[in-house]
C-alpha cells in the first residue's frame, strides 16, 4: 500500500513549456486535490476532484489544468509555464466526496522550477 | 516550549520537554480541524485530528486541544524528541464543503 504517489520529484522546465504532474493513490479514495507550496504562503489549493468525472477549481487555478483519468490518478498539467508557478506541488487524497470529506494524505510533492 | 500568536513560525524546545503549537482559525462554523507535520523535503503526514463537538482528543504522545470560544487550536507533543522537528500546520474544514483551509505552519526545533 504505496498510499498517494506522484511523479515526478524534481522538475526544471523553460518559460512556456509544458508538463504534466501524475498523481496516483491506491487507497480506493474518492477526493484528489492538487496543491501548491510557497514560503509564507502554506498551502494553497489549485484544482480538486470530489470524484471520479468531476474536477472544481480551487484557490489559485488559474495556468493549470486538471485531468481526474479514473478513480486511482488525477493529474496536473501547466500548458505553457511560468516563472511564477515556481513551486512545490502536492497532491493529496480523501476518502468521502462532497461535504464529508475526511482526512487528506498527501504525496511526497513535485519540486518544479521554472526558468 | 510554547509557540504564541498568529506569526510565530518558530519554535525552539530541549529534548525531552513538553511543546505546544498553537493556531488561530479564521471560520467560528469549522467543525473538523487537522494537525499535520511536515518534514524537510517530505510531504505533510496526518497527526491528529478534531471535530467541533470535542474540546480534546489524544493520541500516542500528542494531544489536540481546541477552544471554540477564542478559535484556537493547540497541538501538544509531550517529552519532545529530536525526530519530532519539523513544520507542523494546522488544518480547518469550513462547512461550506470539503475543502481544507490551512495555517502557515510552525517549525518546531528540538536541541538535543
Amino acid at each position: 500500500n504505496a498510499g498517494v504517489t506522484q511523479t515526478p520529484k524534481f522538475q526544471v522546465l523553460k518559460t512556456g513549456q509544458s508538463m504534466t504532474l501524475q498523481c496516483a493513490q491506491d487507497m480506493n479514495h474518492n477526493s484528489m486535490y492538487w496543491y501548491r507550496q510557497d514560503p509564507g504562503m502554506g498551502l494553497r489549493l489549485i484544482y480538486y476532484s470530489a470524484s471520479e468525472g468531476t474536477t472544481d477549481k480551487g484557490e489559485v487555478p488559474n495556468g493549470y489544468n486538471v485531468s481526474r483519468l479514473n478513480k486511482r490518478e488525477f493529474s496536473l498539467r501547466l500548458e505553457s509555464a511560468a516563472p511564477s508557478q515556481t513551486s512545490v506541488y502536492f497532491c493529496a487524497s480523501s476518502g468521502h466526496s462532497g461535504r464529508a470529506a475526511d482526512t487528506q494524505y498527501f504525496g511526497p510533492g513535485t519540486r518544479l522550477t521554472v526558468l | 516550549g510554547e509557540s504564541v500568536g498568529l506569526h510565530l513560525p518558530t519554535l525552539s524546545v530541549q529534548e525531552g520537554d513538553n511543546s505546544i503549537i498553537n493556531c488561530a482559525y479564521s471560520n467560528s462554523a469549522s467543525d473538523y480541524f487537522i494537525w499535520y507535520k511536515q518534514e524537510s523535503g517530505k510531504g505533510p503526514q496526518f497527526i491528529i485530528d478534531i471535530r467541533s463537538n470535542m474540546d480534546k482528543r489524544q493520541g500516542q504522545r500528542v494531544t489536540v486541544l481546541l477552544n471554540k470560544t477564542v478559535k484556537h487550536l493547540s497541538l501538544q507533543i509531550a517529552a519532545t524528541q529530536p525526530g519530532d522537528s519539523a513544520v507542523y500546520f494546522c488544518a480547518e474544514r469550513r462547512p461550506s464543503g470539503s475543502r481544507l483551509t490551512f495555517g502557515e505552519g510552525t517549525q518546531l526545533t528540538v536541541n538535543p
